[in-house]
């Protein structure tokens, strides 16, 4: 039931664009995005709803495809201070009572 | 402006021990949640409540029990410790408007180790 994010982990160089995806084999409601750095607490950074609406967030943006229950998350021209691990959260209904359900995450590591 | 507190912060406990984590939110939020976060594993639900005096179990309730007796307070408990619950514990708070379209107000997270 948990949703699978790949890759697990990408390295990348300032500037370098890069693309987290997140699959879910059950039918989605919505999917949340989160991004947690070493030591801290997961800060959220955008959600989607059914419909295969594209959120922005910065030179962050994310996409929404319910025929395949994926989303994907794009990361523009990385910063340093994107490095962390990001989590895609699904929720599977409108009347789950918000159970989100995160996948395993993905970490990101952002080279000078 | 505290939002989300979680109490204790560090613990170790021996097998067998109990304990409860302490969540108190002061943003008049109607959800709670209980995550527990494992290497390679990501964040799992373990219960989480949709109102004061309700609670309901999530990806791995067993071995834990929670309560929600007051609004702004939601506890985790453990009966009887296992070194399988060696994890971070993170707690979190949403409002009933946004549960479904908004965000999640996550705690800094309680680290406990039982040997």
């Amino acid at each position: 039931q948990q949703p699978v994010q790949s890759p697990q982990a990408v390295i990348l160089r300032e500037g370098e664009d890069a693309v987290i995806n997140c699959s879910s084999s059950k039918a989605l409601y919505s999917v949340h995005w989160y991004r947690q750095k070493h030591g801290e607490a997961p800060v959220f950074l955008m959600i989607l709803l059914k419909g295969g609406e594209q959120k922005g967030h910065e030179k962050i943006s994310a996409s929404f495809n319910e025929k395949k229950q994926q989303s994907s998350l794009y990361l523009t021209a990385s910063q340093l201070s994107y490095s962390g691990t990001y989590f895609c959260g699904a929720l599977l209904s409108y009347n789950q009572g918000g159970k989100l359900i995160f996948g395993q995450g993905t970490e990101l590591s952002v080279k000078p | 402006n505290a939002g989300v507190t979680q109490t204790p912060k560090f613990r170790v406990l021996k097998t067998g021990q109990s304990m409860t984590l302490l969540c108190a939110q002061d943003m008049n939020h109607e959800y709670m949640y209980w995550y527990r976060q494992d290497p390679g594993m990501g964040l799992r639900l373990i219960h989480y409540s949709v109102g004061e005096g309700t609670t309901a179990k999530g990806e791995v309730p067993d071995g834990y029990n929670v309560s929600r007796l007051k609004k702004q307070n939601f506890l985790l408990g453990l009966e009887s410790a296992a070194p399988s619950q060696t994890s971070v514990y993170f707690c979190a708070s949403s409002s009933r408007s946004t549960v479904n379209t908004g965000e999640l107000f996550f705690g800094e997270g309680s680290r406990l180790t039982v040997l």
